[in-house]
């Protein structure tokens, strides 16, 4: 079966610019996770939504940042405009449980540079 | 004081050697715990969970102390594949799940 899809898997940028990364979700999966990692705060939780519905954003940086997911098995994390400091490794998971506490299963990363 | 912390390493420990991990946590709330392993350049993913009793999972031993509010990863005969950062993870009193900052592990023949 196929995991968690994330494109690009590279995106390089000059502030200011819009960006938007994108995920498909794991099939029959119905939560799905942003997730962005530094070098400098590591692995923090954006927003998730459970059956298309976001539950928590407060991960959310600022008003930059939207997610979306269209239907239940794609979700669009969009930063405008972009800053060189949203530089990160994005991240998306997907779970098959209702909780946001089980097991999660991460896409491969998509690798910002923001410059 | 940090949710999660972890001493970041790096373990230099040559093949076969055994090497342990601790991981200390400051919500006492805290019901769920995992060990998830990210190699370099890659994607996190779950190594085992963490049960109160301790359990094992072939060369890696898990272990919880509530009392002490920490939990231990075992590696017994390190393969130069364990090579990786090890993420201590914890889920309960937040409704999501909270990651330290690693642990490295390079093995070296």
């Amino acid at each position: 079966d196929a995991g968690v899809i994330q494109s690009p898997r590279h995106e390089v940028t000059e502030m200011g610019q819009e960006v938007t990364l994108r995920c498909k979700l794991i099939s029959g999966h119905n939560s799905l996770f942003w997730y962005r990692q530094t070098m400098m705060r590591g692995l923090e939780l954006l927003i998730y939504f459970n059956n298309n519905v976001p539950i928590d954003d407060s991960g959310m940086p600022e008003d930059r940042f939207s997610a979306k997911m269209p239907n239940a098995s794609f979700s669009t994390l969009k930063i405008q405009p972009s800053e060189p400091r949203d530089s990160a490794v994005y991240f998306c998971a997907s779970s098959d449980s209702d909780r946001a506490t089980d097991t999660q299963y991460f896409g491969p990363g998509t690798r910002l540079t923001v410059l | 004081r940090k949710e999660v912390e972890q001493d970041p390493g790096p373990f230099n420990v040559p093949e076969g050697a055994t090497v342990a991990f601790n991981c200390t946590y400051s919500n006492s709330a805290s019901q769920s715990f995992f060990w998830y392993r990210q190699d370099c350049r890659k994607e996190p993913k779950l190594l085992m969970s963490v049960y109160s009793s301790g359990n094992e999972d072939g060369r890696f031993t898990a272990q919880l102390n509530r009392a002490s509010q920490y939990i231990s990863l075992l590696i017994r005969d390190s393969k130069l594949s364990d090579s990786a950062t090890y993420l201590c993870v914890l889920a309960g009193g937040y409704n999501k799940l909270i990651f330290g900052a690693g642990t490295r592990l390079a093995v070296h023949p």
